[in-house]
């Protein structure tokens, strides 16, 4: 199956500093999502983005498929930053009635942002 | 109103016992989803439903099965559960896309699931 890795698997920042995550998969994908997982638990999707550039406030995220590889920008970080970022790429698989894709997440960046 | 809600949020129970979770949502989307996330944050996929259909069925122990009464609720049934089935369980719902590719998808709350 596809692989997808993440890096660096942990961050500590000060309040005010920018980070680049990483995201990199090992086959060509039609779609890509980031994640954010606060510290109670809850999973936010932050971008949808198969290719491109999108920026939403503070984040924005870069995927460049040809290149396999996704990038997360956090600018002017705040505590509620804090948590787990995931990637997620479409993988496809066949099954009995036909074809269909399934997200596989790879393993997170840890971020701590202190203030 | 919350878009994608799971119950209950917390689950203890023994060894050996069948306990179930469910699942609903009010987005109107096709298809939902089971996600499995281990002690150390890592989430698998284990099973996703389009139109009432079983669509991905992971290699997971068969005393795990989803039962999906209409499309807005897709419930978990977990029978003579094990110490290993402790996990956080995440229900999600996104809509349907031209030849099955995903689409954003919504994530719930997450039940913690702990077998003593």
């Amino acid at each position: 199956g596809i692989q997808v890795e993440q890096s660096p698997p942990d961050l500590i920042l000060q309040e005010g500093a920018n980070s680049t995550l990483r995201c990199n998969f090992s086959d060509s994908v039609n779609n890509l999502q980031w994640f954010h997982q606060n510290p109670w638990g809850q999973l936010i999707n932050l971008f949808y983005i198969p290719s491109g550039t999108k920026q939403n406030g503070r984040l924005s995220a870069t995927t460049v498929a040809t290149e396999r590889y996704s990038l997360l920008y956090i600018s002017s970080s705040q505590t509620t930053d804090s948590g787990v970022y995931f990637c997620a790429v479409d993988e496809f698989f066949p099954y009995s009635g036909g074809s269909n894709y399934k997200l596989t997440f790879g393993k997170g960046t840890l971020l701590t942002v202190n203030p | 109103d919350t878009a994608v809600s799971q119950t209950p949020k917390y689950l203890v129970t023994q060894m050996g016992n069948d306990k179930s979770i469910k699942c609903e949502q009010n987005l109107g989307h096709d298809t939902m989803y089971w996600y499995k996330q281990d002690s150390k944050k890592f989430l698998k996929i284990m099973f996703s439903y389009n139109n009432k259909e079983l669509i991905i069925n992971e290699t997971v122990p068969n005393r795990f099965s989803p039962k999906s009464p209409d499309k807005a609720h897709l419930n978990l049934h977990i029978n003579s559960l094990e110490l290993g089935d402790s996990a956080v369980y995440f229900c999600a719902s996104s809509q349907e896309n031209p030849g099955g590719r995903t689409d954003t998808q919504y994530f719930g709350p997450g039940t913690r699931l702990t077998v003593l």
